[in-house]
This record gives C-alpha cells, structure tokens and sequence, in this order.
C-alpha cells in the first residue's frame, strides 16, 4: 500500500491567513492526488484534484501543486468557513489511500 | 446533481453481517465512467477505502478487507450494496458510499452520500 503522511497533523490560524499543507507519499504517484475538506458530521467534499486542479465550484483561494512524493495544499486567504480536516488521497495504485488528516483549528 | 443515500442497520451484532445498500439518483449506476465506491470512517479516526464497483460488476476491494467484504450492484434499481462478514468492534465505523469518477486518466470521489454510522455491539 502506498503511505500517505499528512503535516502537520492539527494547525491553528486565524481569519485572512495563508495556510499550507504538506502531503508526502511512500512511493511515486505522478500526480495522482486529491485533496478534500471535511467539516464535523459532514462527508468530505472534493476540492483539487489531479494535484493541482480545482474543482468547479470551489473558490480559487485554494489551491494544490507537487508530483512524484510530495504535494502542497494552500489556502491564500482562510475564511470562517475552512475550518475543517483536510485529506489529501492517492490514487496511483491500489489500494486508495488517504491521509491521516490535518484538522485546521481557528486560533 | 448526483446523490447517494446509504441505508441499513446502524447496529449488528459481532461475527455477523453488515450490509448496507446505496441508492443513486441523478445519474445512472451504468455511467461508464463511474465506479461505485464505499469508504469507511470509524469515530475520530481518518478515512478508509473499502471497495468500488462498477456497473458490469467489476470490483476492486482493499486487501485489508478483501476476505470479508463483497459488493454488488443493481442496474435496475441504481443501486449497489456493501456486506461486510464476521465483523468486530472495530469495523464500527460511518460508511460512506462515494462514486468514484474518472476521465482522462483523472479519477477522484465526486459525490459522497450522508454516510451511516454502523455500530458493532452485542
């Protein structure tokens, strides 16, 4: 399976902060990585896909870069609303695997 | 707009069966860019891929589960269920069920149901 490893794990920041997300892989996925959010007692919701893509609807604040092992999750500007757990998950290979989640918490 | 709806028990005793069903509307199961997916979450605890099936019932299923678990699906009612065998405390989770969309080499989870919380308990 491959390994994905979140850091950090907890992150607190305040409204119109620029956060950032690492997302490291056991082996190579090309760009073979999503990212989603996920609020309490919520499913999670597709946001980057491809690494790097937005997805529709999803305002351009957020974004995602990297290949191969390591990839970057962003948010330019944090809003009330995105404090949330963020996963990043692989799809390279089977099985799907996602990572352990990073909770961003309001300081 | 695509949505998914989970059903079945929220409590099952130990060494029995979990199943659960997904209901799909919007679009069809048959969409043949779609694979139909469950993805476990026990409490506090992060996201698991189970399996994913698709509408000519290839499967593909986590190796972690894969003696355990068995998914099918039914074109005629859009629908496609999850049974989960011998289960234990720690297959208490909230499942999900998800479609799985891939085009152009991009796959990801697009559309989730509400996820159910299935409680594993004498």
């Amino acid at each position: 399976d491959i390994q994905m490893t979140q850091s950090p794990s907890s992150l607190s920041a305040s409204v119109g902060d620029k956060v950032t997300i690492t997302c490291q892989a056991s082996q190579d996925t090309s760009n073979y990585l999503n990212w989603y959010q996920q609020k309490p007692g919520k499913a999670p919701k597709l946001l980057i896909y491809d690494a790097s893509n937005l997805q529709t609807g999803v305002p351009s604040r957020f974004s995602g870069s990297g290949s191969g092992t390591d990839f970057t999750f962003s948010i330019s500007s944090l809003q009330p609303e995105d404090f949330a757990t963020y996963y990043c998950q692989q799809f390279a290979n089977l099985p799907y695997t996602f990572g352990q989640g990073t909770k961003l918490e309001i300081k | 707009q695509v949505q998914l709806q989970e059903s079945g028990p929220g409590l099952v005793k130990p060494s029995e069966t979990l199943s659960l069903t997904c209901t799909v509307s919007g679009g069809p199961v048959s969409s043949t860019s779609s694979y139909w997916s469950w993805i476990r979450q026990p409490p506090g605890k992060g996201l698991e891929w189970i399996s994913y099936i698709y509408y000519n019932s290839r499967t593909g299923y986590n190796p972690s589960l894969k003696s355990r678990v068995a998914t099918s699906v039914d074109t005629s009612k859009n629908q496609f269920s999850l049974k989960l065998t011998s289960v234990t405390a720690a297959d208490t989770a909230v499942y999900y069920c998800a479609r799985y969309y891939c085009t152009g080499g991009s796959c990801a989870f697009d559309y989730w149901g509400q996820g159910t919380l299935v409680t594993v308990s004498s």
